[in-house]
C-alpha cells in the first residue's frame, strides 16, 4: 500500500521559517494538498494541487512536491501557525493521510 | 455558505453498530462526492471511504469494507455512514468531508466531527 511519512514534531521561533516534510515512493507524480488541525478542530485545507492556497490562506504558507517529498513551507510563522500538519494524497481511487507533525511555535 | 453538520456524540456497546449522519447545505449535494474519514485521540486522519454525488458509486478503504456502509438522501442532502461490529479502537471522531472540484481534489469543506466512543 501506498504511505506517507511525516516527522512527527517539528519547532520553530517567531518569525522564522519553517518546513514540514512528507514523502511517499514517487509522490511527485500525485498531487498533493496540506491539513492544518488546531485541537478540538476540524481539518482546515491549506494547500492544494501542491502549492495552490485557498482563499483566505495568508501566502506565507507555501507548498511543493517533486521527486519522493513534498514540502509544506511557512515563512514569517506567528503563533497561530501552531497545530498539527497533515499532507494527503490520492493513490489512484483511495486516500491516503500522512502521520502529521505537530508544528509548536516556541 | 456551505456546512457539513454531522450527529451528536455517542457511546456504543462492542459488537453494536454505528451511524453517523452529516447534513449539507449551500451547495448542489449531488455535484459532489463525500468522503468519510476518521481520527483516534491523539492520532493521524484515517480516510474510510467516498460516496460519489451522483451515481452512489462508493469506494471503501480495504480497513473497513467488510463493515462500513455509505449512502445518501439527496431528498434531504444527507450522507450516512454505518460501521457494524463496533470494537473498542473504533472509539475515534469521525468527520464527513465534501471532495472539492477543484484539480488535485482537496477536501475543502469538513463536518465538525462526531465523538464515537467504544465501551461497555
Amino acid at each position: 500500500s501506498f504511505d506517507l511519512t511525516q516527522p512527527p514534531s517539528v519547532s520553530v521561533s517567531p518569525g522564522q521559517t519553517v518546513s514540514v516534510t512528507c514523502s511517499g515512493n514517487n509522490l511527485g507524480n500525485k498531487y498533493v494538498s496540506w491539513y492544518q488541525q488546531k485541537p478540538g478542530q476540524s481539518p482546515v485545507v491549506v494547500i492544494y494541487h501542491d502549492d495552490k492556497r485557498p482563499a483566505g490562506i495568508p501566502d506565507r504558507i507555501s507548498g511543493s512536491n517533486s521527486g519522493n517529498t513534498a514540502t509544506l513551507t511557512i515563512s514569517g510563522t506567528q503563533a497561530v501557525d501552531e497545530a498539527d500538519y497533515f499532507c494527503q494524497a490520492w493513490d489512484t481511487s483511495f486516500v491516503v493521510f500522512g502521520g502529521g507533525t505537530k508544528l509548536t511555535v516556541l | 455558505q456551505v456546512q457539513l453538520v454531522q450527529s451528536g456524540a455517542e457511546v456504543k456497546q462492542p459488537g453494536a453498530s454505528l451511524n453517523v449522519s452529516c447534513k449539507a447545505s449551500g451547495y448542489t449535494f449531488s455535484a459532489y462526492a463525500l468522503h468519510w474519514v476518521r481520527q483516534a485521540p491523539g492520532q493521524r486522519l484515517e480516510w474510510m471511504g467516498w460516496i460519489n454525488g451522483g451515481n452512489i458509486n462508493t469506494k471503501f478503504s480495504p480497513k473497513f469494507q467488510d463493515r462500513v456502509t455509505f449512502s445518501r438522501d439527496t431528498s434531504a442532502n444527507t450522507a450516512y455512514m454505518e460501521l457494524t461490529g463496533l470494537k473498542s479502537e473504533d472509539t475515534a471522531v469521525y468527520f464527513c468531508a465534501r471532495e472539492s472540484l477543484d484539480r488535485g481534489r482537496p477536501f475543502d469543506y469538513w463536518g465538525q466531527g462526531s465523538l464515537v466512543i467504544v465501551s461497555s
